[in-house]
Order: structure tokens, then C-alpha cells, then sequence
């Protein structure tokens, strides 16, 4: 699976829209981009994936260029609660290779 | 909808003490997870297991056990605790990607971890 950078930490006001960048420059062509995210101390949670389209959900927007070497992460409108470790995950779709490979994350602050 | 259980929630352990940790899911998944997190980093994955009486190592499998007996429960053994074990655990349960063209969410659902010390 391509490994990911993500920059360690951000901060985004309070109803603002929070983009989250991910490089993931040696990605292949079947592989997927999953976004979770871990609040506080609790299980991460799943927040959206794509593989080359845009893909939007109720949660938030995953923007992938068109090389597929990057992407963002939108969270429209930030809360508070949306203050936690966001996870960019590249992997492939294949048979008994549903593993997750975490790295270190952005810390997201929501600032009131 | 109680998703993915972890029994226990917390736990300290003596050096050498053995302890087995459970992991439930009513989603009837087939794949299930062990990962392991510690201070300031991301989740390890220890062990898995793609279907009842499977299990593989993951990226940290030593010093663990795991059995998948039924298809909804997945333990995590430590046979001789060590300090260095000393970690959050979660569980995770994922439908595979071959059912994701079903309309299956092949995504992980976890659990709220399990805080364990060992001294």
C-alpha cells in the first residue's frame, strides 16, 4: 500500500470549511483513499473514501486530483466536535487485504 | 445497535499475569481486527481474522494470541503480559471488499478500546 504525509497538526475556526490535505504521491492505479478519524481517545471512525471521482457524503467531501498524488479532505462547516486525529489511508481492494494502515494523522483543532 | 464490544474497558496487569481480551460484533461481519495504540502514535495492527477459524498475523503479532471461534466474537490472548504491552487495544469488524459491490460497506467499524497496564 502507497504511504501517506499528512501534515501533524491544523487549526480551523469554528463554521468555517477545514481542508485537510493528503499527499500520497506513489499511488497506484487500483488503489483506494480512505479517510477515519479518531476523537479524543475513542475507535476511529470511518469518514469517507474514493477512488479517482470526487465523493461527497453526509459527513464530508473528498476532493482527489486528477494524478491522483493528492488529496483533501472537506469538512464544510467545522464544529467543535469535529476536533480530532484525521487519517488518510491509501490501500488496495483485494482479497484479505481489508488491513488499515495507520500513520501519525492530523490533529484537527476547532477553534470557537 | 451495539456495533463492535470490547470487554474490558480497562485493566492493569502484573508482569507475567496472562489476561484474554473480547471483542463482539452484532453486524455480522466476516472479517474482524486487533490493533494496538500507543502514545502519540497510529493504530498497529496485530492480528486478524477473515472468517470464523482464521486468523493472521498482522504487522506487531508477537506476544498475542487470537482465536475466532464464532463469527461474532474475536479474543486477543497475552500469555505472559510484558510492560512493553502496555497500550490501548481496539477492535475492529469490516465486511470484505468483495460484497462492497453489493452495496456492503466494506469499511471498519471499531470499538471504544481497551486501556491496558502492565506494571
Amino acid at each position: 500500500d502507497a504511504k501517506t504525509t499528512q501534515p501533524p497538526s491544523m487549526d480551523c475556526a469554528e463554521g468555517r470549511a477545514a481542508n485537510l490535505p493528503c499527499n500520497h504521491s506513489t499511488i497506484s492505479g487500483n488503489e483506494y483513499v480512505y479517510w477515519y478519524r479518531q476523537i479524543h481517545s475513542q475507535g476511529p471512525q470511518y469518514i469517507i473514501h474514493g477512488l479517482k471521482n470526487n465523493e461527497t457524503n453526509e459527513m464530508a467531501s473528498l476532493i482527489i486530483t486528477e494524478d491522483r498524488k493528492s488529496s483533501t479532505l472537506i469538512l464544510p462547516h467545522a464544529t467543535l466536535r469535529d476536533t480530532a486525529v484525521y487519517y488518510c489511508i491509501v490501500r488496495f481492494h483485494t482479497f484479505g487485504n481489508e488491513k488499515l494502515t495507520f500513520g501519525t494523522g492530523t490533529r484537527l483543532t476547532i477553534i470557537p | 445497535n451495539a456495533g463492535v464490544t470490547q470487554t474490558p474497558k480497562f485493566r492493569v496487569l502484573k508482569t507475567g499475569q496472562s489476561m484474554t481480551l473480547l471483542c463482539a460484533q452484532d453486524m455480522n461481519h466476516e472479517y474482524m481486527y486487533w490493533y494496538r495504540q500507543d502514545p502519540g502514535m497510529g493504530l498497529r495492527l496485530i492480528h486478524y481474522s477473515v472468517g470464523e477459524g482464521t486468523t493472521a498475523k498482522g504487522e506487531v503479532p508477537d506476544g498475542y494470541n487470537v482465536s475466532r471461534l464464532k463469527k461474532q466474537n474475536f479474543l486477543l490472548g497475552l500469555e505472559s503480559a510484558a510492560p512493553s504491552q502496555t497500550s490501548v487495544y481496539f477492535c475492529a469488524s469490516s465486511y470484505p471488499d468483495r460484497l462492497a459491490t453489493s452495496g456492503a460497506k466494506n469499511i471498519q467499524y471499531f470499538g471504544a478500546g481497551t486501556r491496558l497496564s502492565v506494571l
